[in-house]
């Protein structure tokens, strides 16, 4: 059974320039979520999908997107890349119909350098 | 979400248990405590989940106290591989699962 897989688990961008991050979820998973994490801290929550739809957001600016498609794989787009925008990008996945326990799995994070 | 409280660092040495208590003074009625683990270079992974008295997996014991305002994840006899960062979190998981906030959480050192 596999995990959350992202794709690429590294990468190197120059700034202004604009990123695609990818996630497949847990199988049998219907709900992605991403997070930022930052060299030393704990993740930061980005959005969540849902059915297709971002359900939540955090404080990111709009140069932060996403997309879930119809098999439930989930992008991270981020246009106009800053310094600050290096960091670790994580991707959680659940099944909104199960226990709520609030338990996510996570896959290894694809590390994003901006230069 | 209430805001949570743990220290920046842990030391100890393998065979020993190690204790993390988290403080959460503003925790409410419908909200849980979880508790994350993360290996460098990884993402965290589910450890235990609480809401009161205790709970005990085959990984970890949570304690959380009749007032709920903090609780301690336990670790028996722990393992060089136990090295990682601990995070504690407090949500409803029914109104805010899937959005998760994380602190710096605790990294804990387990030398031989």
């Amino acid at each position: 059974d596999a995990g959350v897989t992202q794709s690429p688990t590294h990468l190197i961008k120059t700034r202004g320039q604009q990123v695609t991050l990818r996630c497949s979820p847990k199988s049998g998973h219907d709900t992605v979520s991403w997070y930022q994490q930052a060299l030393g801290q704990g993740p930061q929550f980005i959005f969540q999908y849902y059915e297709e739809e971002e359900r939540q957001r955090g404080n990111f600016p709009d140069r932060f997107s996403g997309h879930q498609f119809p098999n439930y794989s989930s992008e991270l787009n981020v246009n106009a890349l800053l310094l600050g925008d290096s960091a670790l990008y994580l991707c959680a996945s659940s099944d909104y119909k199960g226990t709520n326990t609030g338990e996510l799995f996570f896959g290894e994070g694809s590390r994003l350098t901006v230069l | 979400l209430a805001k949570t409280t743990q220290p920046i660092s842990m030391d100890s040495y393998e065979g020993q248990e190690v204790n993390i208590t988290c403080s959460h003074n503003n925790i409410a009625t419908n909200d849980y405590i979880t508790w994350y683990q993360q290996f460098p270079s990884q993402g965290p992974r589910f450890i235990i989940q609480g809401y009161k008295t205790k709970v005990t997996n085959e990984v970890a014991s949570l304690f959380i106290p009749a007032d709920r305002k903090s609780s301690t994840l336990s670790l028996p006899r722990v393992s060089l591989s136990d090295t990682a960062v601990y995070y504690c979190l407090v949500g409803d998981p029914t109104d805010s699962w899937g959005k998760l906030q994380f602190g710096a959480g605790t990294q804990v050192v387990v030398t031989p």
